[in-house]
């Protein structure tokens, strides 16, 4: 069965960067794009970006560029997702999911959590 | 970018009632829209993709429908289990946008 396996919770302090990660399973990795959504405690989702794992392109949320960097290691189906010079409004849950335009398959979210 | 508009915002319904949450799209999305059920805790499900195809494994009584900016999520007959948030999304265009969402509670 598809499933995506996110990493663990992350406390970060103001300024620092976070990678968080996303392993597929039970499909063909390189068939489907990954995209990755942001969720602020009881807010709406919001798209990052996403990745097509079989070329390593990529496409982002203008809100996003330059405090997201999506990647991927093809030989472990894992995606990745970098985020830099965290704030406080960086403080969110972060899920990964498999995208063919609708996101089929979740991850089971990674709370990232910016304080000083 | 394509902004998704939910109403309500919240309603509460009874046990084996009707069920309508709308969404409408700033511009036409050609029926590229899809519905996720979210429930606290836990990430969000799809329900509906394609406007008015429903997703493997998801019960009869959800239904959508609509077209060109204006869509709708229809449960026919409210279930306890389906408490949540529901969200819209647009597929047709990058960036991706949802929603702001819609609480649903059991009266």
């Amino acid at each position: 069965q598809v499933q995506l396996q996110q990493s663990g919770a992350e406390l970060t302090k103001p300024g620092s960067s976070v990678k968080i990660s996303c392993k597929a399973s039970g499909y063909t990795f390189t068939s489907y794009d990954i995209s990755w959504i942001k969720q602020r405690p009881g807010q709406a989702l919001e798209w990052i970006g996403a990745i097509n794992p079989g070329s390593g392109g990529t496409g982002y949320n203008e809100k996003f560029k330059g405090k997201a960097t999506l990647t991927v290691d093809k030989s472990s189906s894992t995606a990745f997702m970098q985020l830099s010079s965290l704030t406080p409004e960086d403080t969110a849950v972060y899920y990964c999911a498999r995208d063919y335009s609708v996101f089929d398959y979740w991850g089971q979210g990674v709370m990232v959590t910016v304080s000083s | 970018d394509i902004q998704m508009t939910q109403s309500p915002a919240s309603l509460s319904a009874s046990l084996g009632e009707t069920v309508t949450i709308q969404c409408q799209a700033s511009e036409d999305i050609y029926s590229g829209l899809a519905w996720y059920q979210q429930k606290p805790g836990k990430s969000p499900q799809l329900l509906i993709y394609g406007a008015s195809s429903l997703q493997d494994g998801v019960p009869s009584r959800f239904s959508g429908s609509g077209s060109g900016t204006q869509y709708s999520l229809k449960i026919s007959s409210m279930q306890t289990e389906d408490e949540g948030v529901y969200f819209c999304q647009q597929g047709l265009k990058y960036p991706r946008t949802f929603g702001g969402g819609t609480k649903l509670e059991l009266k």
